[in-house]
């Protein structure tokens, strides 16, 4: 079975700390993808990567970074956490090609 | 004007029915297409890839128009098992060579006894 895994199920965090979630696939996909989902504004694409250390903005990547070390872990980094990055991550990944996304089970992040 | 949209619903509907969701894309580039099922509080997961040709599986029925940038999703015989969030998916290249996936809001679809 294709397994992501997501660091942490749920996180409460200071405004303006440094966050760091973390994503881990064990099918050796070069693809990943880290989402946000927020009600009525569904799963918006925040950074994906293709490669290790090749990423690519999505369609929300202010205030977020990313980074690709090795190609089974992906991380996502709150600069600086604000209270609008409240929501819940969710991390993807899947082959090169038109193929089928596999999701971790999420991160819910609520800043204070 | 949103990359994928989507009729939010909720469609609440008898056990039974058939029900049929629409979705349109505003990128003529994209290349491939999925419809992804989301239950309350888990992942999203695949239910079926979307082919020109159009595709069944079961009780589900995809179909793709590039013409009009249009895909749909008909499920027959709708059972109570069947309530989710279906959300329509689109991939398209991104500038660096990877596979950019882009999400609909999703449609919320109860079927009721």
């Amino acid at each position: 079975d294709v397994k992501v895994t997501q660091s942490s199920r749920y996180l409460v965090k200071r405004t303006g700390e440094k966050v760091f979630l973390e994503c881990v696939q064990d099918m050796d996909h070069e693809n990943m993808f880290w989402y946000r989902q927020d009600p009525g504004l569904g799963l918006r694409l925040i950074y994906f990567s293709y490669d290790v250390k090749m990423k690519e903005k999505g369609d929300i990547p202010e205030g977020y970074s990313v980074s690709r070390e090795k190609k089974e872990r992906f991380s996502l980094i709150l600069e600086s956490a604000s209270t609008n990055q409240t929501s819940m991550y969710l991390c993807a990944s899947s082959f090169r090609g038109m193929t089928e996304a596999f999701f971790g089970q999420g991160t819910r992040l609520t800043v204070v | 004007r949103k990359e994928v949209e989507q009729d939010p619903g909720p469609f609440n509907v008898p056990e039974g029915a058939t029900v049929a969701f629409n979705c349109t894309y505003s990128n003529s580039a994209s290349q491939s297409f999925f419809w992804y099922r989301q239950d309350c509080r888990k992942e999203p997961k695949l239910l079926m890839s979307v082919y020109s040709s159009g595709n069944e599986d079961g009780r589900f029925t995809a179909q793709l128009n590039r013409a009009s940038q249009y895909i749909s999703l008909l499920i027959r015989d709708s059972k109570l098992s069947d309530s989710a969030t279906y959300l329509c998916v689109v991939n398209k290249e991104g500038t660096g060579g990877g596979n950019k996936l882009t999400f609909g809001t999703g449609t919320q679809l109860k079927v009721e006894l």
